[in-house]
C-alpha cells in the first residue's frame, strides 16, 4: 500500500516568510510524528499526535513552530517568520498506534535564505 | 534521561565481509530498540526492532541485531556486506516517558567497497 507522503519535497524560502509543510500518513495509522534532521542537531523529535488526544508538543523549538492534524489524518507543520537555522529536512512518520513501528516519509528539505 | 550512542561516525567494510554497526543505549526500564537506514535524499526505512523475546532479531535485507542487556548494546550486523548496503544507519530507542517518540543516535555512515 501507499506509504507516508510529504509535500513539497523541497522548499526554498526567504528569511522572515512563513512556510507550511504537509504530511499524509499511511491510511489507518492513528499516530503521526514530526521530526527534524539537521547537520548540527541530528534527528530530533518535534511533535506527536495520537487520535483525539492532546498532541505532545515538547519538541517544538520555539513558538514560531506549530502543527495541526485535521480529521485525524493529514497534518501540516507551520513555521512562521523562518530563520536560517530552520533549514533542515523535516520528516513525518506514522504508526498504527502506541508502541508500533514508525514509518517515515521521504521528507521536505527546507532551505531558508 | 534516555539516550542512544553510535560511537562510530563511519564504518568501512569490503564487499562480502561481515559488518557491524555499533549502538549502545541508556534507558530506565526495558528498552524498545530500533534500527533505521537512510539512503541519499530519502526518508528513513525501518530495518528491525527489539521489543521482547529472543535477543537476536532478524530484519530486512539480511540484517540482524543482537540485544545485550548487560552491555546495554544493540549492534546491527550482516554476515556478508553488499555495495548497495552503503547508507546512513540510525539506532533509536522509544521514549517510555509518555508518548511514543523515538530518540535517535547520531547515525553511522556505512561504506561498503567493492
Amino acid at each position: 500500500g501507499a506509504g507516508v507522503s510529504q509535500s513539497p519535497s523541497n522548499k526554498v524560502t526567504e528569511k522572515g516568510k512563513d512556510v507550511e509543510l504537509r504530511c499524509d500518513p499511511i491510511s489507518g495509522h492513528t499516530a503521526l510524528y514530526w521530526y527534524r534532521q539537521s547537520l548540527g542537531q541530528g534527528l530530533e523529535f518535534l511533535i506527536y499526535f495520537q487520535g483525539n488526544s492532546a498532541p505532545d508538543k515538547s519538541g517544538l523549538p520555539s513558538d514560531r513552530f506549530s502543527a495541526e492534524r485535521t480529521g485525524g489524518s493529514v497534518s501540516t507543520l507551520t513555521i512562521q517568520r523562518t530563520q536560517q537555522e530552520d533549514s533542515a529536512v523535516y520528516l513525518c512518520a506514522s504508526s498504527l498506534g502506541l508502541a508500533e513501528t514508525q514509518y517515515f516519509g521521504p521528507g521536505t528539505r527546507l532551505l531558508v535564505l | 534521561a534516555q539516550s542512544v550512542a553510535q560511537p562510530e561516525d563511519q564504518v568501512n567494510v569490503a564487499e562480502g565481509n561481515p559488518l557491524t554497526v555499533k549502538c549502545t543505549y541508556s534507558v530506565s526500564g526495558n528498552p524498545y530498540l530500533f534500527w533505521y537506514v537512510q539512503y541519499p535524499n530519502r526518508g528513513l526505512q525501518f530495518l528491525l526492532k527489539y521489543i521482547t523475546g529472543d535477543n537476536l532479531v532478524k530484519g530486512s535485507y539480511g540484517f540482524e541485531a543482537e540485544f545485550n542487556k548487560s552491555q546495554t548494546s544493540f549492534h546491527l550486523k550482516k554476515p556478508s556486506a553488499l555495495v548497495s548496503d552503503s547508507a546512513l544507519y540510525f539506532c533509536a530507542v522509544r521514549d517510555r516517558g509518555g508518548y511514543n517518540k523515538l530518540i535517535f543516535g547520531a547515525g553511522t555512515r556505512l561504506a561498503v567497497h567493492p
